[in-house]
């Protein structure tokens, strides 16, 4: 099955800052790679979603990159703030399943 | 729309009793999730249904979980009997199509067994 591999676990950037998550995943075959936001005491929600076909996908400060050669897909925030600090999740959908990463600990200090 | 809406949101139970977590998907969802997060193991998918019917369960513990979903707008997921290891957050998802549609996620319930 597919498996998702995300780093860093934790990321401390200073408010302003530019902050980038890495995954990979293992199942060529994988075509749709959404990222997910966690906020203490809540689900995940979904903040941006790329599909194989496409290269890099924007939505104000946040843009997610896909390179299906090499299999790994990155999460952007820039001039982040306080509110985005959170745990973020990539996943990668192989077969039926969606497959998390293990999750980045992001904290963006004042 | 309310969102999906999981019920407890926090569970406290001793070893060997029944929990039931119970779920209410968004209203037009066809498809429904069970996930469940613990820090050792992440977010994992236990079960799934379409159109109320169980998909793939394969990512069921064992036999001590159960899921159900008799209609389109309740599910609820049993563990009996409950072991401390069962300690996590388990949340619910729903989405319209499974083909890269969106899922949503409810608020979780934090079970704890003590």
């Amino acid at each position: 099955g597919e498996n998702v591999e995300q780093h860093p676990s934790t990321l401390s950037v200073q408010e302003g800052d530019s902050a980038v998550i890495k995954c990979t995943y293992s199942d060529s075959a994988s075509n749709y790679f959404p990222w997910y936001k966690q906020e203490l005491g809540k689900g995940p929600q979904l903040i941006i979603d790329i599909r194989s076909n496409v290269g890099e996908k924007k939505d104000q400060r946040i843009a997610v990159t896909l390179n299906k050669t090499a299999k790994h897909f990155s999460l952007h925030i820039t001039e982040t703030q306080p509110e985005d600090s959170a745990v973020y999740f990539c996943a990668a959908r192989g077969g039926n399943m969606l497959t998390f990463g293990g999750g980045t600990r992001l904290m963006v200090k004042p | 729309d309310a969102g999906v809406i999981q019920s407890p949101r926090h569970e406290v139970t001793e070893m060997g009793q029944e929990v039931t977590l119970r779920c209410k998907p968004i209203s037009g969802h066809d498809y429904l999730f069970w996930y469940r997060q613990t820090m050792m193991r992440g977010l994992e998918l236990l079960i799934y249904f379409n159109n109320n019917v169980p998909i793939d369960d394969s990512g069921m513990p064992e036999d001590r979980f159960s899921a159900k979903m008799p209609n389109a707008s309740f599910s609820t997921l049993k563990i009996q009997p409950s072991e401390p290891r069962d300690s996590a957050v388990y949340f619910c998802a729903s989405s319209a199509g499974w083909l890269g549609e969106t899922q949503y996620f409810g608020p979780g319930t934090r079970l704890l067994v003590l």
